[in-house]
């Protein structure tokens, strides 16, 4: 079965400071990972996923994350953040041999302080 | 606006009383999938379709839940004699064939009281 950890219920950053959301994941074989934003009363965003090939993924908003296989991790960054980043955070995996499923965890909240 | 809709976006039922949401996915998207997400959690998995074709359902849809997507377009999540434990922020998301991630909704919140 799959599942992802985030460790941390809250994050709390000054504006401009760098912003990390730790991720680990469990999953057999290769997994597909995602990271997700909520703000309040809305629906899921999606921000970035990696599929293969380089462990630094990119994604909307400046954000990036990397894999870690070694470590079973995909942890959110961000070098300065912002008031407006400011949400909730959901990392996300999903089995490439169950092509649908996404197992979600509980999130992060995150809040950015001027 | 091209993306998932979902309505209502609010519910407020009493328990005991049927509810029905309907989610409209991305034009095109043969893959259309429903979530359930409570407070302090993050979304679960409750069930999947490609086209018309409901391939898997959670073990957290109960007897009381049922979902259809009859023309491969458009889905309805009906929930029967609602309990106070339905509550929850229910989220719809949809997919591509050949796509990785998933586009989701503002979802319906329901109320039971």
């Amino acid at each position: 079965a799959q599942s992802v950890a985030q460790p941390e219920d809250q994050v709390n950053v000054a504006e401009g400071n760098p912003l990390t959301v730790k991720c680990t994941y469990s999953v057999s074989g290769n997994p597909y990972l995602f990271w997700y934003v909520q703000y309040p009363n809305r629906g899921l965003q999606f921000l970035l996923k990696y599929i293969t090939g380089d462990n630094l993924v990119k994604g909307s908003y400046g954000f990036e994350a990397e894999f870690n296989k070694s470590q079973t991790s995909f942890h959110l960054k961000k070098p300065s953040a912002l008031v407006s980043d400011s949400a909730l955070y959901f990392c996300a995996v999903r089995d490439p041999n169950n092509d649908y499923k996404l197992s979600f965890g509980a999130g992060t909240t995150v809040t950015v302080r001027a | 606006d091209t993306g998932v809709s979902q309505d209502p976006r609010h519910k407020i039922t009493k328990r005991g009383q049927n509810v029905t949401f309907r989610c409209d996915p991305i034009s095109e998207h043969n893959r259309l999938y429903w979530y359930r997400q409570t407070l302090g959690q993050g979304p679960e998995f409750l069930t999947y379709f490609q086209n018309e074709a409901q391939l898997e359902k959670s073990r957290l849809l109960s007897d009381r839940f049922s979902a259809e997507r009859p023309k491969g377009s458009f889905s309805t999540l009906e929930i029967q004699r609602t309990e106070q434990g339905d509550s929850a922020m229910y989220l719809c998301a949809s997919s591509p064939w050949g796509g990785v991630e998933a586009f989701f909704g503002q979802g319906t919140r329901l109320t039971v009281v």
